[in-house]
């Protein structure tokens, strides 16, 4: 597609509970990078993929978030026993290449609430 | 680690103003990106640059890689430009992530 498509747009969980979350990049782009937006603007880098190995992994609060990119299926980002302060939007953004004359294209964020 | 901060945080102008946010780093980047993000939550990437300047309508960008400080401008500023502007820069090739500022959140009135 043209565009980066996150599913679902809003997730509620209760606390302990397990979110997953989707990302479908830009086709034909071969880096993908997860971002989480806790509070307004506050942005933190998690992770980053290059097709489907890890690039660079070092924002992953790695005991309970864990990421894929798959050939041929979207990425996506899981949270095990969600906690309330895993509550934020999170972000999906694609570029053709990992290269800083690359743009990014952003997706429009899932909304997770854990309550 | 960057240090990536945006000035002012908050700004109100009135239509037709010319709008200048300001971005400085401390860590020497690859390149530098401004973001917008809009009153619904979507981003939208704005420029990347890594030098010089660049122009998109009436938006500007400039970059001074000695002094590690990016400025956006905004030119004859319209209500649909009210967002929040977040400055983001890379260190390595790119995949290793953007680090990102607060954001500047503009709001232009009528």
């Amino acid at each position: 597609g043209e565009e980066v498509a996150q599913t679902p747009k809003h997730l509620v969980r209760g606390e302990g509970q397990k979110a997953k979350l989707y990302c479908a990049p830009i086709k034909g782009h071969s880096y993908v990078f997860w971002y989480q937006q806790v509070l307004k603007n506050e942005f933190k880098f998690l992770i980053s993929f290059q097709n489907e190995n890890v690039f660079d992994e070092t924002g992953m609060p790695k005991e309970r978030f864990s990421a894929k990119c798959l050939p041929n299926s979207p990425c996506s980002l899981e949270i095990q026993a969600t906690k309330l302060e895993d509550s934020a939007v999170y972000f999906c953004a694609s570029s053709h290449s990992g290269r800083f004359n690359s743009p990014l294209h952003f997706g429009n964020g899932t909304r997770l609430t854990v309550t | 680690k960057n240090e990536v901060e945006q000035s002012p945080q908050n700004l109100t102008a009135q239509e037709g103003e010319f709008i200048t946010i300001n971005c400085s780093y401390s860590v020497g980047i690859s390149a530098l990106h401004w973001l917008q993000q809009h009153p619904g939550g979507g981003i939208v990437s704005l420029f990347m640059l890594s030098s010089g300047k660049k122009k998109h309508g009436r938006l500007i960008a400039t970059i001074n890689i000695q002094e590690k400080h990016s400025s956006l401008h905004i030119t004859a500023s319209h209500p649909r430009d009210s967002a929040v502007y977040i400055c983001a820069v890379e260190e390595g090739g790119g995949a290793d992530g953007l680090t990102f500022g607060k954001g500047t959140h503009l709001i232009i009135q009528p």
